[in-house]
């Protein structure tokens, strides 16, 4: 009950089209979800977050949209360029502790 | 990056040795994390504190342990390593604002022979 199930496990987009990831959760008392995007070498970092109160937040080509009776989230990168190449995680938090998908690596070619 | 460091980034060590990590913050902040990240498992909770001297276990706290004494501070132990223990390790802190972001440091790349 407290995973969060993350698909694809890898995406390859083209340059200026559009990448969507996402995941699920079973846990109905997770009151956030962040998105975290990691380059290799480096900690993730967070991207955007949304709370359960909304369906859909947006931040620049991030958009967040936000699904509560189906239980399931997902990111959607508009215009994706090559410098979004970089592993998404998703996660979902209840209290004081986060528990992350497992990851999406995303490929943007030109 | 939140102000927060890692010590050491790189180690190789030996199975059976003692190892220690340590995660130095400068923003005081309360909430303390540290994670590992294993390809195909995203990043796992090991320990965590919520305050000093005040810990707690996560996901995949066996054959870990943590401490906390001052504010700054908050030192990962692995007390007998294992090659199973191989992974790359980050900490990361809470901030207490509206939302309660975590944010991360740069990682320990630990590699047990």
């Amino acid at each position: 009950q407290q995973q969060v199930k993350q698909s694809p496990q890898s995406l390859i987009v083209q340059k200026g089209g559009i990448s969507i990831i996402n995941c699920a959760y079973e846990n109905t008392a997770f009151d956030y979800f962040p998105w975290y995007q990691q380059f290799p070498g480096k900690g993730p970092a967070l991207l955007i977050a949304i709370r359960p109160d909304v369906s859909e937040k947006k931040e620049g080509r991030f958009t967040i949209s936000f699904n509560k009776s189906a239980k399931q989230f997902s990111l959607h990168i508009m215009d994706s360029q090559p410098g979004d190449s970089a592993t998404y995680f998703c996660a979902a938090s209840h209290t004081d502790k986060l528990i992350f998908g497992t990851g999406t690596r995303l490929q943007v070619f030109p | 990056d939140a102000g927060i460091t890692q010590s050491p980034r790189h180690k190789v060590t030996e199975t059976g040795t003692p190892v220690t990590l340590r995660c130095h913050q400068t923003e005081n902040h309360r909430y303390m994390y540290w994670y590992r990240q294993d390809p195909g498992h995203g990043l796992r909770l090991i320990h965590y504190s919520y305050g000093v001297k005040d810990t707690d276990k996560g996901e995949v706290s066996d054959g870990y342990s943590v401490s906390r004494s001052k504010t700054e501070d908050f030192l990962l132990t692995l007390e007998s390593a294992t090659s199973s223990q191989t992974s790359v390790y980050f900490c990361a802190i809470k901030t207490t604002k509206l939302n309660n972001e975590q944010f991360f440091g740069p990682g320990t790349r630990l590699t047990v022979l």
